[in-house]
């Protein structure tokens, strides 16, 4: 099946630094990526679609210039998260989809455990 | 506004039983339905999509549609204490387009099974 790889899997970083995660779609192309986030015990929140060449869609709530999406390729879309704050501190999540005979299925990657300190 | 529901559980079989899984959706044009599992701490996968009314099986696993009633459930069937997760409906309501703007998955907040051995 189709897999997707999200990198780094956990990261710790300072209050106020940035941090950059990455999601490439393996063993397909993916024009479209989403990015999730997670918190404790909270079901999935889609923050922002990541569309190939073109800028990301944000969803409401979400400051895009906090969290800086960009879609360079077919197969990678990177999530950087700017001036992280403890609140901040997060499970994020990437999927993309993969269009298959059956209909589309949305894969995720395994995620990022953040946490700012 | 877009809504899936789902029990929050948790619901506690013992081994061997079938578990019941249950969601509701209030978009009555959603398209695609899927059911993920996720552990704790980790990221979802895919168990089972379904894209028409009726069952459809995959090993232990049924999932069943009904649209006229908004509501999809899955079923496992003699459940084992490696199914204990959460487990998380989504459903889209968009269509995939070429650049896949419009497919967004909606997620329930899960329902937390145990299977006790």
């Amino acid at each position: 099946g189709a897999v997707v790889s999200q990198h780094p899997s956990r990261v710790i970083c300072k209050s106020g630094t940035s941090v950059k995660i990455e999601c490439r779609s393996l063993d397909f192309q993916a024009t479209t990526m989403f990015w999730y986030r997670q918190f404790p015990k909270q079901s999935l929140m889609l923050m922002a679609t990541s569309n190939e060449g073109s800028k990301a869609t944000y969803e409401q709530g979400v400051e895009k210039d906090k969290f800086l999406i960009n879609h360079a390729s077919l197969t990678l879309s990177t999530l950087t998260v700017t001036s992280a704050h403890p609140e901040d501190s997060s499970f994020y999540i990437c999927s993309a989809g993969d269009r298959g005979p059956s209909g589309n299925t949305i894969y995720f990657g395994e995620g990022s455990w953040l946490t700012v300190v | 506004q877009k809504e899936v529901e789902q029990n929050s559980g948790p619901l506690s079989v013992p081994e061997g039983a079938i578990a019941s899984l249950n969601c509701t959706y209030s978009d009555r044009g959603s398209q695609s339905f899927f059911w993920y599992r996720q552990y704790s701490g980790k990221s979802p996968e895919l168990i089972m999509s379904i894209y028409s009314n009726g069952d459809k099986e995959d090993g232990r696993f049924t999932a069943q549609l009904n649209k006229a009633s908004q509501y999809v459930s899955l079923l496992i069937r003699d459940s084992q204490p490696s199914d204990s997760a959460t487990y998380l409906c989504a459903v889209n309501s968009g269509r995939w387009n070429s650049g896949g703007s419009n497919y967004k998955l909606t997620f329930g907040k899960g329902t937390l099974l145990t299977v006790n051995p």
